[in-house]
């Protein structure tokens, strides 16, 4: 059925530094993806999200960039602060469907 | 606040025990789905409703079973308990559609002894 890979599963980052999460998934017909953040202890929350008809999203320092054609879409942290410390989880959904599926999360770790 | 909530917030227990997890989606939403979220672990889904029907099975064990009722709260029933069932369970409701946004409530944290 279908998945979708989550890399990497952890990651470390010097704080101003970036942070690049990336998720590849295979059925062509998911058309929105969005991007959860749980920090520890707490609820998964949305952070951004993108749907299909679009290239790329941005909020401040938040970013999501889709490849329809490659099959895969990233997160993009710029100017990582430790707040940003937290496990992402990407998702993908299906217009025409009630699948929703996440990724297997990345713990992203912002050094001071 | 998500506007989702679940009940109990704790939840200590026997093994071989029975318990149920309660939810209450965000007003409006019809979707309630339910993960199971173990120590460093992603979520797994377990079950969608969707106005009181069943529309998607994760990984489900046969022991768990839920429902959704005609006011749209859902409880997830977990019985026959073991030690490897202590986990975060959340709940998510979301306007319907595999489009949209899920939004969780805070968990239920659930420890069989």
């Amino acid at each position: 059925g279908e998945n979708v890979e989550q890399h990497p599963s952890t990651l470390s980052v010097q704080e101003g530094d970036s942070a690049v999460i990336k998720c590849t998934y295979s059925d062509s017909a998911s058309n929105y993806f969005p991007w959860y953040k749980q920090e520890l202890g707490k609820r998964p929350q949305l952070i951004i999200d993108i749907r299909s008809n679009v290239g790329e999203k941005k909020d401040q320092r938040i970013a999501v960039t889709l490849n329809k054609t490659a099959k895969h879409f990233s997160l993009h942290i710029t100017e990582t602060q430790p707040e940003d410390s937290a496990v992402y989880f990407c998702a993908l959904g299906t217009s025409g469907t009630y699948k929703y599926i996440f990724g297997t999360g990345t713990r992203l770790k912002v050094l001071a | 606040d998500s506007g989702v909530t679940q009940t109990p917030k704790h939840l200590i227990t026997a093994t071989g025990q029975r318990v149920t997890l309660r939810c209450s989606p965000r007003s409006g939403d019809l979707s309630v789905y339910w993960y199971q979220q173990s120590l460093d672990q992603g979520l797994q889904f377990l079950i969608q409703y969707y106005n009181g029907e069943e529309r998607a099975k994760g990984n489900i064990l046969e022991r768990f079973s839920a429902q959704q009722f005609p006011d749209l709260h859902s409880e997830l029933n977990l019985s026959s308990l073991e030690l490897g069932d202590s986990a975060l369970y959340f709940c998510a409701s979301s306007s319907g559609t595999s489009r949209e946004t899920q939004y969780f409530g805070p968990g239920t944290r659930l420890l069989v002894l």
